[in-house]
């Protein structure tokens, strides 16, 4: 069984602050994807990253994929209440026929 | 392009009463995922149907079942409710690229009394 480890389980801040959430995993993932759900509402697709070594950024989010395809951080620049929510990570690994592993997520609160 | 749809949105069910779960995907999508989601547990998968078929099944006992249809729609079912079911239970269709990336829906409250 993969298993998918987020940190911190939750996370309080102020706006304007920044922030950085990981997910670490002991297996080598063929890509990851990241996803924000706000409450009330089913999770939402942000990024996917394949490549390790890969970054990418979405206005003030940047993700990174670990170099051995085993981690990946975000990281918020000048959060706002509108980032308040919880934050997953899934990867699909090889041999696992499309099967995404979730973490638990990470609770982003952000105060203004 | 309409999002995933889910019905109904909240539920109230007692004890060993049974549930049937509507989803229907992005139009175009093929794989329709189906997941638990508790505060304590997290997002838990509870299968996978692709053309109509279970291509993936997570570890939950058999009074959790779906199907497909040839549609590409999907109903889940739960049979002999325990209090333990309570949970938000999420849709997610898929277009079957190699990332199988998911598109949800808003989700369907259940609570068991």
């Amino acid at each position: 069984t993969q298993l998918l480890e987020q940190s911190p389980q939750f996370l309080s801040i102020q706006e304007g602050e920044n922030l950085t959430v990981y997910c670490n995993s002991s297996s080598v993932f063929s890509s990851l994807q990241w996803y924000r759900q706000e409450p009330g509402e089913g999770p939402v697709l942000l990024v996917t990253v394949v490549t390790g070594g890969e970054v990418k950024k979405l206005k003030r989010l940047t993700f990174q994929f670990g170099d051995a395809r085993k981690d990946s951080s975000l990281h918020i620049t000048a959060a706002q209440p509108g980032d308040t929510g919880l934050y997953l990570c899934a990867g699909l690994w090889g041999g696992s026929n499309y099967k995404l592993t979730f973490g638990k997520g990470t609770l982003l609160t952000v105060n203004p | 392009k309409a999002g995933v749809t889910q019905t109904p949105r909240y539920l109230i069910k007692t004890r060993g009463q049974q549930v049937t779960l509507s989803c229907s995907p992005i139009s175009g999508h093929r794989s329709v995922s189906w997941y638990q989601q508790t505060p304590g547990q997290g997002l838990q998968f509870l299968f996978e149907y692709f053309s109509e078929t279970q291509r993936n099944k997570g570890n939950f006992p058999g009074r959790f079942s779906g199907r497909q249809f040839s549609n590409s729609r999907s109903e889940m079912n739960v049979s002999t409710l325990e209090l333990g079911d309570s949970a938000l239970y999420l849709c997610a269709s898929s277009a079957g690229t190699a990332y199988n990336e998911q598109f949800f829906g808003p989700g369907t409250r259940l609570t068991v009394l």
